[in-house]
């Protein structure tokens, strides 16, 4: 079974601009989460999706946003970048979400200059 | 105070010590307790989690949750440097739909050879 791909791995933008990162699930998976990790914060929860709707969402600002296909893919949008946005985004698949395992992907690695 | 808080590192360590890994938290919601294990250049990946007070092992992993004190640890015996990764851990309250993942800064392990 193939695991969690992200798209792209790494990205280089400008303060100002937007962006959006995609994340495909383990088959069969319908619950995503997306999570932004930094040195200084850790691993920090951004949103849950679960059959194309946000069901929980962590403490962001409202630049950053999400959505699901019906297909379970999802992606992640970042309007107006900041240099505090730098960072690596991860998502992470479950069967239903709330189960005890997640599995991530790699992750994407977005540098804001 | 954040919910979870976890030893802060690096930490180095010679081949074949035992590693004694801990976080503190202040949610008395949180049911799921969780290991993660976090190679550079990847994602989180799950090793081991527990719902109840007490040890779990795995192999040289032992995960021991105290709820009354609020502490979780891992201790990796016989440490090898294929161990040497960033270790989170992690929680989860159980409220179904609305649970979500909140993890600890995470500690950078290093295994000399």
């Amino acid at each position: 079974k193939a695991g969690v791909t992200q798209t792209p791995r790494y990205l280089i933008k400008t303060r100002g601009q937007q962006v959006t990162l995609s994340c495909s699930p383990i088959s069969g998976h319908r619950s995503v989460s997306w999570y932004q990790q930094t040195p200084g914060q850790g691993l920090q929860f951004l949103f849950e999706y679960f059959s194309e709707t946000q069901r929980n969402k962590g403490n962001f600002p409202g630049r950053f946003s999400g959505r699901q296909f019906s297909n379970s893919r999802s992606e992640m949008n970042v309007s107006t970048l900041e240099l505090g946005d730098s960072a690596l985004y991860l998502c992470a698949s479950s069967p239903s979400g709330g189960e005890s395992e997640q599995f991530f992907g790699p992750g994407t690695r977005l540098t804001v200059l | 105070q954040k919910e979870v808080e976890q030893d802060p590192g690096p930490l180095s360590v010679p081949e074949g010590a035992i590693v004694s890994l801990n976080c503190t938290y202040s949610n008395s919601a949180f049911q799921y307790f969780m290991w993660y294990r976090q190679y550079s250049r990847k994602g989180p990946e799950l090793l081991m989690y527990t719902y109840s007070s007490g040890n779990k092992e795995d192999g040289r992993f032992t995960a021991q949750v105290d709820k009354s004190s609020k502490y979780i640890s891992l201790f990796i015996r016989d440490s090898q440097p294929s161990d040497s990764a960033t270790y989170l851990c992690a929680m989860r309250t159980f409220t179904g739909a609305n649970s979500k993942l909140t993890f600890g800064k995470g500690i950078t392990l290093s295994v000399r050879p």
